[in-house]
C-alpha cells in the first residue's frame, strides 16, 4: 500500500484559482514533510519542509502548507496560481532515523493562461 | 550556489550492457542518495551513502552497486541492463542530520534498447 498519498493525480486550473493539494501519510511516529516541485523538463526542486514548531508552513514562490497530525495530512495550497506554476508537485516524507525519501505518486498540475 | 552535478545527463544503452552515472555533492555535504523515477512515477529510493559508508538500501536491484568515493561523489554501477532500467535517475546530497534537505541534481536519463 502506498504510505504517502496524494488524492489528486491530475489538476487543471485557470490563472489566478485557488489551489490545494491533498497529501497523507500512513506512519506513526516522528517524520518530516516535505513538498517536491518539478517542472517540466527539470529536476526536484523544495517548496517547503515541516519538521516540528508552527504547522503552517510558508514556502518559496507563494507556498504554504498545514500539518494536521490529527489526519495525518500536509495539504499544500497557494491563493492564486500563475501559468508558471504548471508542474509536477510531490508530497515526501522521512520517517524515524533514516534521511531516505517516501514519496507520493505526484500531482500534475496544469494551469491555463 | 553550488548544486548537485550528475553525469551524464543523458545515456543510451543496448540490453545485458553495463552503464556508470556519477553524482558529485554539494560542498560539505556528506551524505547521498540515489533515486530511480520511471516515466510518469514517483521517484523510488534506491540506495543512499553517508562517509563512505552504505547507510541505507531501498528497492535496489542486485544487478545494481553503489559506492561513495573519499571525495564524496558517488557512483553508480549498472550491470546487465534491462529494458525495464530505463528511468531517470536523480542523486541528492544533504549534510547528516535528520533535518538537513535533500538538494537534487538534474538526474541522468537512461535509456536501455
Amino acid at each position: 500500500a502506498q504510505s504517502v498519498s496524494q488524492h489528486n493525480h491530475h489538476v487543471i486550473l485557470s490563472e489566478a484559482a485557488s489551489l490545494e493539494l491533498g497529501c497523507n501519510y500512513s506512519y506513526g511516529g516522528t517524520v518530516n514533510l516535505f513538498w517536491y516541485v518539478q517542472y517540466p523538463g527539470q529536476h526536484l526542486q523544495l517548496l517547503l519542509k515541516y519538521f516540528s514548531g508552527d504547522p503552517l508552513v510558508k514556502g518559496i514562490k507563494g507556498f504554504e502548507a498545514e500539518f494536521i497530525k490529527s489526519k495525518f495530512s500536509f495539504n499544500l495550497r497557494k491563493p492564486s496560481v500563475q501559468w508558471s506554476d504548471t508542474a509536477e508537485y510531490f508530497c515526501a516524507v522521512t520517517r524515524g532515523n533514516t534521511g531516505k525519501l517516501i514519496f507520493g505518486q505526484g500531482t500534475t498540475l496544469q494551469v491555463k493562461p | 550556489a553550488a548544486g548537485v552535478i550528475q553525469s551524464p545527463r543523458h545515456l543510451i544503452k543496448e540490453k545485458r550492457e553495463t552503464a556508470t552515472l556519477k553524482c558529485y555533492p554539494i560542498p560539505r555535504h556528506d551524505t547521498v542518495y540515489w533515486y530511480q523515477q520511471g516515466p510518469g512515477q514517483d521517484p523510488q529510493f534506491l540506495i543512499s551513502f553517508y562517509e563512505k559508508m552504505q547507510s541505507d538500501k531501498g528497492s535496489i536491484p542486485d544487478r545494481f552497486s553503489a559506492q561513495q568515493f573519499s571525495d564524496y561523489h558517488s557512483e553508480l554501477n549498472m550491470s546487465s541492463l534491462e529494458l525495464g532500467d530505463s528511468a531517470l535517475y536523480f542523486c541528492a546530497s544533504s549534510r547528516r542530520t535528520l533535518q538537513e534537505t535533500q538538494y537534487f541534481g538534474p538526474g541522468t536519463r537512461l535509456l536501455v534498447l
